[in-house]
Formats: C-alpha cells, sequence, structure tokens
C-alpha cells in the first residue's frame, strides 16, 4: 500500500526559512501537491510538481522532488506568522481521478 | 481557483439521529467527488469516492450502509451520516475533481460533526 510520512512537528523563527519534508513508498505517483491547512478549516492548494520535475519554484515556496529516494521537500522562504498550519503532502497516482494519498502532515509553528 | 462550498461547517446532532452534510463545485462540474475524515491531529482519510451519477465506491473499513453518499449531479455530492454516535464526531472534508489523471481536486470549508 501506500505510506507518506511527515515529520510532525516544525518550529522557526519568523524571517527564516522552513523545510518540510515528506517521503513516500510508492514511486507511480503522478503529482504531488503541499496542502495547507489552518485550525478548523479546509485544505488549501499551496504547490504541486509533476513527477518528472525536480524542482518548482512560485514565490516564496520551493519544492524539490528526489525520485531516487522518494523524498519530496517544501522550502518556505522568509516565514511569516501567518503560515503557522499544518502541512499536508500528498499524491496522486495514474488513473485514479484525483484520489489523493495524503502525508500525516507537519504542523509549522512560527516564533517571533 | 475553483470554489467548493461544504456546508453546514459545523453541526451538533443527538445520538441515533441522522446528519446530511453538502458538498457543492460553484463554479465548475465536478465528475468525482471525494470524502474525507480527519481525526484530530491526524491526516486525512479518504471514505469513498463518488462519480455523478454511479454508486459511491467506499474505502476498506468504512461502513457503506452508515456513511451515505449520494452524487446526483454534477455540482452536488451529499454525505449523510445514520444513526450518528459519538464516535462519528470528526472533521468531514469533501474535494471536487472536474477531470482524471491527476486533474486537481478542490477541497471544501470541512464540516466539524460533533455528537451528543
Amino acid at each position: 500500500g501506500e505510506d507518506v510520512e511527515q515529520s510532525l512537528f516544525l518550529s522557526v523563527r519568523e524571517g527564516d526559512s522552513s523545510v518540510i519534508n515528506c517521503t513516500y513508498t510508492d514511486s507511480s505517483s503522478t503529482y504531488l501537491y503541499w496542502y495547507k491547512q489552518e485550525p478548523g478549516a479546509g485544505l488549501q492548494l499551496l504547490t504541486y510538481i509533476f513527477s518528472n520535475m525536480d524542482m518548482k519554484q512560485d514565490q516564496r515556496l520551493t519544492v524539490l522532488l528526489n525520485k531516487k529516494d522518494k523524498h519530496l521537500s517544501l522550502r518556505i522562504a522568509d516565514t511569516q506568522t501567518g503560515d503557522s498550519a499544518i502541512y499536508f503532502c500528498a499524491e496522486v497516482f495514474t488513473g485514479t481521478a484525483s484520489k489523493l494519498t495524503f502525508g500525516t502532515g507537519t504542523r509549522l509553528q512560527v516564533t517571533l | 481557483g475553483a470554489v467548493v462550498s461544504q456546508h453546514p461547517s459545523r453541526v451538533i446532532c443527538k445520538s441515533g439521529t441522522s446528519v446530511k452534510i453538502e458538498c457543492r463545485s460553484l463554479d465548475f462540474q465536478a465528475t468525482t467527488m471525494f470524502w474525507y475524515r480527519q481525526f484530530p491531529k491526524k491526516s486525512l482519510m479518504l471514505m469513498a469516492t463518488s462519480n455523478e451519477g454511479s454508486k459511491a465506491t467506499y474505502e476498506q473499513g468504512v461502513e457503506k450502509d452508515k456513511f451515505l453518499i449520494n452524487h446526483a449531479s454534477l455540482t452536488l455530492s451529499t454525505l449523510t451520516v445514520t444513526s450518528a454516535h459519538p464516535e462519528d464526531s470528526s472533521f468531514y472534508i469533501c474535494s471536487a475533481s472536474s477531470g482524471g489523471g491527476g486533474t486537481e481536486a478542490f477541497f471544501g470549508q470541512g464540516t466539524r460533526l460533533t455528537v451528543v
């Protein structure tokens, strides 16, 4: 089956960079996503990367994908207090019509 | 991005009653909708996948008679929790997609269900 693992918690100071990591076991994923969830809210898509890409940058967000190691990371530059939330990585497999398998979630805490 | 509206955002019900949660795609046609359940401080667990006009496909361990899913139109899917018990209390989130093979799925705001 598919397993997607993330570290549970990350604390960074405002202005520093945050790096949230994700490892997965199934190499047949086609898209990999990063979602943000604020308390009591739904999920907001932050960015995604197609599985044949190594890197994608979108303003403060940089996604790195290492297919060989099955490792995905999200780097947030100049982290702000508003970035405090739970971040989920997720993957989609070919032919599963957007059926997402989510990671365990990483709670990011930004301190002053 | 596209908008998915989920209603209600919060609901409290008595044990033994049924609760219906609606998921609407407001500005696109959702051929596929997904229902997830999220336990406190846990990840999202896919409950079922529904395609418009077809019976929902339930994940292993999810009781189809307890969690009734209807996807009667391209813009609306409903999840009915029947004969609710306190252990059904959870955060339920829907997502909607207009196509297959990795097309982005858009999420509703979620529904906090509390069964007392």
